[in-house]
């Protein structure tokens, strides 16, 4: 079986930082994944994470701690396009990728 | 790359009618998947293929929906027949085997409409 955690929502200001975590219980573990998806829209890929540690790409970091079974997404200098859902995907034995129910973003003036 | 091609974008039809959605992954990626997504359940995953083969159907929710992929470029999602609570957004996803950092790659979606 598979579990994962994120908050549902969260707010925050443009020009902030603002962290999204994820918990996740899984069946084996390759990799997580986090993807980005804005509304009526189809998700995208933002990051990849197989070893501990921080993975930064821009704007955008991804942390993972695989003994905790433990992600999360830093986003810096927030923007107004930044306001979507970010989805927790962590990629198991089974060799498919199953998605959190994601954590809707907004990002305020 | 045209990316992950599906078809219709939107589709709407009455309860009991035969539904039939389209995928056509990205040329070469060996793993085709369909997804599901509604506000109340999120993305789940009904099944996935590899290299045209059915390995994984535990996430389709019942004898009513059944998917095909005849050969490496198409692949369908057909639901009949179609019920209300069958209403969501449908996403079909292609990845190469070595898909290591960059995931999957998802096409527009399918808005189906069941009344």
């Amino acid at each position: 079986g598979q579990n994962i955690d994120q908050p549902t929502e969260m707010t925050a200001t443009e020009g902030a930082i603002v962290q999204i975590n994820c918990t996740y219980q899984t069946s084996g573990f390759n990799g997580l994944f986090w993807y980005q998806q804005h509304a009526g829209e189809a998700p995208t890929f933002l990051s990849y994470n197989v070893l501990d540690g921080l993975e930064e790409k821009g704007r955008f970091s991804s942390f993972l701690s695989r003994s905790k079974g433990y992600s999360y997404l830093l986003l810096k200098e927030l923007q107004m396009k930044d306001s979507a859902s970010y989805l927790c995907a962590p990629w198991g034995n089974n060799n498919d990728m199953r998605f959190g129910a994601g954590t809707r973003l907004t990002v305020k003036p | 790359d045209a990316g992950v091609i599906q078809s219709p974008r939107h589709e709407v039809t009455e309860m009991g009618q035969e539904v039939t959605l389209r995928c056509k992954p990205i040329s070469g990626h060996d793993y085709l998947f369909w997804y599901r997504q509604t506000m109340m359940r999120g993305l789940e995953l009904l099944i996935y293929f590899n290299n045209n083969v059915p390995i994984d159907d535990s996430g389709m929710p019942e004898d009513r929906f059944s998917a095909k992929m005849p050969n490496a470029s198409f692949s369908t999602l057909k639901i009949q027949p179609s019920e209300p609570r069958d209403s969501a957004v449908y996403f079909c996803a292609s990845s190469h085997s070595h898909r290591g950092p960059y995931g999957y790659t998802f096409g527009s979606g399918t808005r189906l409409t069941v009344v």
